[in-house]
């Protein structure tokens, strides 16, 4: 399967701990985005990458979330001293360069439940 | 965060009817993206629309970028059970380089027999 995947699918922590979720789109996308979504509601966009360069950050993503992505591959997002506020499907998606930039792919999502 | 106005919120239809949805904002998008989302799993790209109004089609699904570029509609035709889902819009504002979508607040279609 060479679609988007994102490793754990789920995640269950203790509030104050720190977790951290892996992205990696599909090959030769260039541009990777992080979502948050909550029960009822659509995605949310966090943050976005083209290449290893994060270009651009929502007020969602608070000092606690960091989000990398070296060598412009894989991605990762952390967040330190979880809250019960941060429970939510976390989603990866990738574009293609080209005409079709806009079509984001979206994985599997990694569930954060924060107790 | 903001979100696009989609109506209606639900619907409740028998199999081989038609189903139509609408997405509107209070401001213009230059394309606009329809997904489905099936519980715990992540949202699946339908349609792309990237010019006011185009009409597209993928299937038993069309879709049209409106004439004001500040609202969508999506329909699918004779619909059959594996169309259940969460039917969601995306907007998209810049031109030239890509960035986040803002998406709607969805549309939860049952199909019954």
């Amino acid at each position: 399967d060479t679609g988007v995947s994102q490793d754990p699918r789920h995640k269950i922590t203790k509030r104050g701990q720190n977790v951290t979720f892996r992205c990696d789109p599909i090959s030769e996308h260039n541009r990777l985005y992080w979502y948050r979504q909550t029960l009822g509601q659509g995605p949310e966009f966090l943050t976005y990458f083209q290449n290893e360069a994060q270009l651009e950050k929502s007020r969602l993503l608070s000092d606690r979330f960091s989000a990398e992505r070296p060598k412009g591959s894989f991605s990762t997002l952390e967040i330190q001293r979880t809250e019960q506020g941060d429970s939510a499907m976390y989603l990866c998606a990738s574009s293609p360069g080209g005409r079709s930039y806009n079509e984001q792919f979206f994985g599997p999502g990694t569930r954060l439940t924060v107790l | 965060g903001q979100q696009l106005n989609q109506s209606p919120q639900s619907m409740f239809i028998q199999e081989g009817e038609d189903v139509s949805m609408n997405c509107t904002s209070s401001s213009i998008f230059n394309t606009w993206l329809w997904y489905k989302q099936d519980p715990g799993e992540g949202p699946v790209l339908l349609i792309a629309l990237y010019k006011a109004g185009e009409l597209t089609s993928n299937g038993r699904l069309t879709a049209q970028f409106g004439i004001t570029r500040k609202d969508s509609f999506l329909n699918i035709s004779a619909s059959i059970p594996s169309d259940v889902g969460i039917y969601f819009c995306a907007g998209q504002r810049s031109t030239g380089t890509a960035s986040k979508l803002t998406f709607g607040t969805g549309t939860r279609l049952q199909v019954t027999l």
